[in-house]
């Protein structure tokens, strides 16, 4: 079956430390997406890719910094220059960009400074 | 104002009962609405498509009303299984795309 796979699950990260969160999709899709979720918000859009190496930042990506080296791959990494990264972070992608056909999710990554 | 607003909830109903949940949005050149589901510590689902003309799926209604700027579900015969968080998703289309979540309305079915 086609989807989306994020990994880690979960991921602990310590103060002054960079970590990459991975996305891969296996659904032919253009344009991948990556979003942060923090409680009583909605998603917000961190960066996204409608082609392979091209990106284009979202409305909150400070701090963060993405590549798009394969159609399938879309890697997120949370440098230490993100202030508060504790967050439930969401991958995405969608057969066009924008989600005019709707958007599919990964699982998700939740991520704990500690 | 938020671009997209949500009554946040909770709402608490009883198994069997209708229930409907509204989402205003500010941008009248919007394109594209959608509801999504979000099961909790999951990632969010979509739900439907939102049309001009209304459009059903089984106990669900969705409705756009592009005068008064606002999007609803209406869900029916409230299963157990209903109670998420429902995401109101609006593209606004301005200039490469800008694509607006909610952040959700809770619904608790209750038996």
């Amino acid at each position: 079956d086609g989807g989306i796979t994020q990994s880690p699950k979960y991921l602990f990260r310590k103060e002054g430390q960079n970590v990459t969160l991975s996305c891969e999709q296996n659904l032919n899709h253009d344009a991948m997406y990556w979003y942060r979720q923090d409680p009583g918000q909605g998603l917000r859009l961190i960066y996204y890719s409608q082609i392979v190496n091209d990106f284009q930042k979202g409305d909150i990506a400070e701090g963060y910094s993405v590549s798009r080296e394969k159609k399938e791959s879309f890697p997120l990494t949370v440098t230490s220059a993100q202030k508060n990264p504790t967050a439930f972070y969401l991958c995405a992608s969608s057969r066009r960009t924008g989600g005019d056909y709707g958007y599919t999710f990964g699982s998700g990554t939740r991520l704990t400074v500690v | 104002r938020k671009e997209v607003e949500q009554d946040p909830g909770p709402f608490n109903v009883p198994e069997g009962a209708t229930v409907a949940f509204n989402c205003t949005y500010s941008n009248s050149a919007s394109q594209s609405f959608f509801w999504y589901r979000q099961d909790c510590r999951k990632e969010p689902k979509l739900l439907m498509s939102v049309y001009s003309s209304g459009n059903e799926d089984g106990r669900f209604t969705a409705q756009l009303n592009r005068a008064s700027q606002y999007i609803s579900l209406l869900i029916r015969d409230s299963k157990l299984s209903d109670s998420a968080t429902y995401l109101c998703v609006v593209n606004m289309g301005t200039g490469g795309f800008k694509t607006i979540f909610g952040a959700g309305t809770r619904l608790f079915v209750k038996a």
